[in-house]
């Protein structure tokens, strides 16, 4: 079974502050891929990133930046000087690679972190 | 492209009533899942479907069912709706790719509340 956990249930910063979100998730699966999506307080759930299990390499797209470490199972997401619109709730979610029908892309997530920026 | 449209976004239950959600895509997508959201927990899968006329169980599919008759829709009913189902029910779909890229869309969430 997989699991994802994201201990911090909310964090409060001040507007340009840096916000660095833990991730931890479990797999049996040798190939799998993670993820970060964002839900504003308007409800809808937009995707950020996404990461293959082979693929260790950090990189950094405007003010996001994640740190994916194989050896401890973490997949941390970082926004850099934050803004007010930032303030969100932020889910990790892993999908095991089957390469199966029956298996259906299926996504786990955490129990998401809520964002609160200040101005 | 309205992409994944949910149907309707609220919803007031009394204990015991039915109800039926529907799911749309226009995306060709062949799987199409549905999840629920309660504060804390993420989003949990419900039912999930690998193509027409297929669906399969997910991590909490009790008091559910759901039906896939055509590719682009995707039903969630509740035969006899009880409190503990009040949450945001979310739909989704994606290509059949099993690759990092093949994205998952979402729906705008369908807020229910069961009094």
């Amino acid at each position: 079974a997989q699991k994802v956990t994201q201990a911090q249930t909310e964090i409060s910063v001040v507007e340009k502050e840096d916000v660095t979100l833990d991730c931890v998730y479990e797999t049996r699966d040798t190939t799998y891929y993670l993820f970060w999506y964002k839900q504003p307080p308007s409800g809808e759930l937009v995707f950020l990133i996404r990461r293959n299990s082979f693929d260790e390499q950090n990189e950094i797209s405007g003010r996001y930046s994640w740190n994916f470490q194989k050896s401890t199972s973490s997949f941390n997401f970082t926004i850099t000087a934050s803004q007010v619109v930032d303030s969100a709730v932020y889910f990790c979610a892993l999908r095991g690679a089957y390469m199966i029908k029956a298996a259906g892309n299926k996504l786990t997530f955490g129990g998401g972190t809520r964002v609160l920026v200040k101005p | 492209n309205a992409g994944v449209t949910q149907t309707p976004k609220f919803r007031v239950l009394k204990t015991g009533q039915s109800m039926t959600l529907l799911c749309a895509q226009d995306m060709n997508h062949e799987y199409m899942y549905w999840y629920r959201q309660d504060p804390g927990m993420g989003l949990r899968l419900i039912h999930y479907s690998v193509g027409e006329g297929t669906t399969a169980k997910g991590e909490v599919p009790d008091g559910y069912n759901v039906s896939r008759l055509k590719k682009q829709n995707f039903l969630l009913g509740l035969e006899s709706a009880a409190p503990s189902q009040t949450s945001v029910y979310f739909c989704a779909s994606t290509r059949a790719l099993d690759r990092v890229d093949t994205e998952a869309f979402f729906g705008q969430g369908t807020r229910l509340t069961v009094v």
